[in-house]
């Protein structure tokens, strides 16, 4: 079956410091992968994305390359900001269903 | 078009009614999802629409959930008899055309949290 798993928060980042957030995920075919995130009070929107093997996706200083040997999708950033303090939702689409792992919440102190 | 909109954004309801959301997707968007999200948890994908297509429905939760897009434009989502189960929060998203390569971005709404007492 699909499924997605996602590293366990909460994560308390200082401001500038590295980030990652592991993502790994289980599929029958070629599905397309996908961070989504959710800033507090607001809904889910679509941080970076990628469709196939060796597809780096990028977006406000994040990057994520889908890696199929490791069925991985890892997002990372150089240096955080107070201001990507969110919940961050690793997801995959595979025959037009999408599933979501269990979302990872960040912190970032100044 | 502002986006993905939903409505109402709260409900509180005693076990064993029934209650219906509404969702209006971006207007130019034919694709509609629905997802359910607990706390704690990620979205959980229920049902979608292409048009006034259901194509996928094996994954409602149950009889009680059904969901409707009757003329491809806003689709309802109706609970009957709810549970204390059921108290969470129901999302709606939608996509473009299945032409458009950018047809898995989704582009999600407020949402409506539901509470059953």
């Amino acid at each position: 079956g699909n499924s997605v798993t996602q590293m366990e928060g909460p994560v308390t980042l200082s401001e500038e410091a590295f980030l990652t957030i592991n993502c790994t995920y289980t599929a029958t075919g070629y599905p397309s992968l996908f961070w989504y995130v959710q800033y507090p009070g607001e809904g889910l929107q679509l941080l970076l994305k990628a469709t196939k093997a060796d597809d780096k996706g990028s977006n406000k200083g994040f990057e994520a390359t889908y890696r199929k040997e490791t069925t991985s999708f890892h997002l990372e950033k150089g240096s955080v900001q107070v201001s990507d303090s969110a919940v961050y939702f690793c997801a995959l689409c595979s025959g037009n269903q999408f599933y979501f792992g269990t979302g990872t919440s960040l912190t970032v102190i100044p | 078009d502002t986006g993905v909109s939903q409505d109402p954004r709260h409900k509180i309801t005693k076990r064993g009614q029934n209650v219906t959301f509404r969702c209006d997707p971006i207007s130019e968007h034919n694709r509609l999802y629905w997802y359910r999200q607990t706390l704690g948890q990620g979205p959980e994908f229920l049902t979608y629409f292409q048009n006034e297509a259901q194509l996928e429905k094996s994954r409602l939760l149950s009889d009680r959930f059904s969901a409707e897009r009757p003329k491809g434009s806003f689709s309802t989502l109706e609970i009957q008899r709810t549970e204390q189960g059921d108290s969470a929060m129901y999302l709606c998203a939608s996509s473009s055309h299945p032409s458009d390569p950018d047809v898995e971005t989704q582009y999600f709404g407020p949402g409506t949290r539901l509470l059953v007492l």
